[in-house]
C-alpha cells in the first residue's frame, strides 16, 4: 500500500501572507508527481505535474519544488487571496503497467485565507 | 479546455436502486477515464480505470459486479451502482485523460454525492 502523506491538514492564514504545505511520498519508483486545488462545489483543477527530481514549476502567485530522493514536494503561495481558499492535493503516480497510471492521492490541505 | 462533465450531481435513493453516474469529455477525447470514491476525511481512492472500448481493469476489493463501468466512447463513461445499499454512500467522481500518460494531469468532473436510504 502506498502512502501519500498531505501537512498540514488544514490551516488559516491572512490575506497576504505567504504559505506552503508538504507532500510526502515513497521515493521508490517514482513517476510524476501531481498537485490539484479543489474548491468548494467545483472540479479538482490541475495544477503542475511534476517529474524530475530538483523540478521547480510555477504558476503566477503558487509554485512547487519536487524532491524524489527524499520523496517530498512543497507548494508554495505568495501573498494569499481569499480566492486561493481550497483543498490543495497531491497525487503520487504509480504505473499499473503499460501506459496507463493510476494516481494515489493525500488527503489533501485545507487553506483558508481570511480577509 | 479539457472540460469533464459529470451526471447527476446528487443522487438519494432506496436500498436496493441501481444507480447510474454519466462522466462526458465535453472538448477532447478521453483515452482513458478514472473513477474514484471518497468517504468522509479520506482521500480520493481509485475505484478502476477504464479505456474506450475495453473491459475497465478494477483495483483490489472493489467489486467489478457491484460497480458497473461501460465506456462505449471516446466521450463518454458510465459508472452504475448496482442495487446499491447504505454502506455505497459516498461521493463518487471521474477524471478522464487524454493521453493516460503519467506526464499528462487528469480532468476532473464535479463529482456525485450519493446517499441511499
Amino acid at each position: 500500500i502506498l502512502n501519500v502523506e498531505q501537512s498540514p491538514q488544514s490551516l488559516h492564514v491572512q490575506e497576504g501572507d505567504s504559505t506552503n504545505f508538504t507532500c510526502s511520498f515513497p521515493s521508490s519508483n517514482f513517476y510524476a508527481l501531481h498537485w490539484y486545488r479543489w474548491e468548494t462545489a467545483k472540479s479538482p483543477e490541475a495544477l503542475f505535474v511534476m517529474t524530475l527530481n530538483g523540478d521547480e514549476k510555477k504558476k503566477g502567485r503558487i509554485s512547487a519544488t519536487l524532491n524524489t530522493k527524499e520523496g517530498y514536494s512543497y507548494l508554495y503561495i505568495k501573498g494569499s487571496q481569499p480566492e486561493d481558499s481550497a483543498t490543495y492535493l497531491c497525487a503520487f503516480n504509480t504505473n499499473s503497467g503499460g501506459s496507463n497510471y493510476k494516481l494515489t492521492f493525500g488527503k489533501g490541505t485545507l487553506l483558508t485565507v481570511n480577509p | 479546455g479539457a472540460v469533464v462533465s459529470q451526471h447527476p450531481s446528487r443522487v438519494i435513493c432506496k436500498s436496493g436502486t441501481s444507480v447510474k453516474i454519466e462522466c462526458r469529455s465535453l472538448d477532447f477525447q478521453a483515452t482513458t477515464m478514472f473513477w474514484y470514491r471518497q468517504f468522509p476525511k479520506q482521500s480520493l481512492m481509485l475505484m478502476a480505470t477504464s479505456n474506450e472500448g475495453s473491459k475497465a481493469t478494477y483495483e483490489q476489493g472493489v467489486e467489478k459486479d457491484k460497480f458497473l463501468i461501460n465506456h462505449a466512447s471516446l466521450t463518454l463513461s458510465t459508472l452504475t451502482v448496482t442495487s446499491a445499499h447504505p454502506e455505497d454512500s459516498s461521493f463518487y467522481i471521474c477524471s478522464a485523460s487524454d493521453s493516460g500518460y503519467s506526464n499528462q494531469p487528469q480532468h476532473f468532473g464535479d463529482g456525485t454525492r450519493l446517499s441511499i436510504l
